[in-house]
């Protein structure tokens, strides 16, 4: 799998949005980009993948560079509830494939 | 969405004996899960990945006499501790992909071991 390059952490005010970076720049052709995030004690949530094009769901927009050699996880409008870790993991969507996580970057949103 | 659910979400239990934690999914059948390993403040480390009707692929440096998988049905898969030691306290928690979705891995709860 290709390594992923985030900043350790990130703070974010409650309302704005929140814009994490991802550097994936040995990424292959048909490797896709996924983010999940991990609020404390709990198992990780899947938030939005995409594999070329920006991809936008209930959650959050995914934005990838043309070349394809980083991303942006975008929050609209950050909550308190927000406050977790963020991993972007790169990944051949296959069945068998496993998800290798990085250490991710600890976002805090603060009032 | 798909849910997995794993049992217990936290046991404490004395040195040296075996705890079980199952992981089910419960709305989709899943021919592999994954089990994962969480010590405070770092990030998840895969264990193994759980295969239905098959022998568990473990990760490197993870002893598989030690942490039993067991993947007998398409919806359950468990991890057994076995003698548990202080040092096997952690999170684990277990992942699935639904079988005819190469999309999103859906993760559990996660389950809290504390070896006294």
């Amino acid at each position: 799998d290709a390594k992923t390059t985030q900043p350790p952490s990130m703070d974010c005010a409650e309302g704005r949005a929140a814009n994490l970076p991802c550097n994936h720049s040995t990424i292959s052709g048909n490797e896709y980009v996924y983010w999940y995030r991990q609020i404390h004690s709990q198992g990780p949530q899947y938030i939005i993948h995409g594999l070329k094009n920006n991809e936008t769901n209930e959650m959050a927009s995914l934005i990838i560079t043309e070349d394809r050699k980083s991303s942006t996880l975008i929050l609209p409008h950050a909550t308190l509830r927000d406050t977790a870790v963020y991993y972007c993991i790169v990944m051949l969507m296959e069945y068998g494939n496993k998800l290798v996580f990085g250490a991710g970057t600890i976002l805090r949103v603060k009032s | 969405g798909a849910v997995v659910s794993q049992h217990p979400s936290w046991v404490i239990c004395k040195s040296g004996t075996s705890v079980k934690i199952e992981c089910r999914s419960l709305d989709f059948q899943a021919t592999t899960m994954f089990w994962y390993r969480q010590f405070p403040k770092q990030s998840l480390m895969l264990m193994a990945t759980s295969n239905e009707g098959s022998k568990a692929t473990y990760e490197q440096g993870v002893e598989k006499d030690k942490f039993l998988i067991n993947h007998a049905s398409l919806t359950l898969s468990t991890l057994t501790v076995t003698s548990a030691h202080p040092e096997d306290s952690s999170f684990y928690i277990c992942s699935a992909r639904e079988l005819l979705n190469t999309g999103e891995l859906f993760f559990g709860e996660g389950s809290r071991l504390t070896v006294l």
